[in-house]
């Protein structure tokens, strides 16, 4: 079946600093999500994104379907985008499967 | 997102017991979905529904049992609670006919002792 891999497994960021998240997936996907868990066990939807480049504040995202893999940008981070950021593929038997997920520490 | 609600939303329970774990959609989708989460992993998919007649196995389905009554209603059960079971469960919904972007709800933390 379809492997889902995300990089960095773990992060530690000052606060204000840039980072960069990547998904990378072994086959052909119908869609990718990105998904943000807070500390509190909250799963958020962050990106809806299966081609292309989304903005959405301090974050955004792109995909390259061609090359299977997708990249979330978080700027000028913040203490509140701690936790664990999850990828998401739809396979195009309509499985989804998650991504092992990167935890993000973002510090004062 | 609290058009997905689930319910206990805590559950302790004793090896042998049956379980049922239930979610309520009020978005109006068509596409319903149970996931397992372990500590420090991903969710993994258990059953998935595509409407009331069309129920599918996920990754792991042993062990676990479904039943959509209606759109909004999407129940789990667990025949026979095991230690191993022991997890983080969210219900997810998705609207096919537009983005099928998934939407969770809040979780329901099982422990079986």
């Amino acid at each position: 079946g379809i492997q889902v891999e995300q990089s960095p497994p773990d992060l530690i960021l000052q606060e204000g600093a840039n980072s960069t998240l990547r998904c990378n997936f072994s086959d052909s996907v119908n869609n990718l999500q990105w998904f943000h868990q807070n500390p509190w066990g909250q799963l958020i939807n962050l990106f809806y994104i299966p081609s292309g480049t989304k903005q959405n504040g301090r974050l955004s995202a792109t995909t390259v379907a061609t090359e299977r893999y997708s990249l979330l940008y978080i700027s000028s981070s913040q203490t509140t985008d701690s936790g664990v950021y999850f990828c998401a593929v739809k396979t195009s038997y309509d499985k989804v499967i998650f991504g092992p997920g990167t935890s993000l520490s973002v510090i004062p | 997102d609290a058009d997905v609600t689930q319910t206990p939303r805590n559950r302790i329970t004793k090896t042998g017991k049956r379980i049922m774990l239930e979610c309520s959609q009020t978005k109006g989708h068509d596409r319903m979905y149970w996931y397992r989460q372990d500590p420090g992993l991903g969710l993994r998919l258990i059953y998935y529904s595509f409407d009331v007649k069309d129920i599918n196995k996920g990754e792991i389905s042993d062990g676990y049992s479904v039943s959509r009554q209606a759109q909004a209603k999407f129940s789990l059960s667990l025949e026979s609670a095991i230690p191993n079971q022991t997890a983080l469960y969210f219900c997810a919904t998705s609207d096919f006919k537009r983005t099928d972007t998934q939407y969770f709800g809040p979780g329901t933390r099982l422990t079986v002792l």
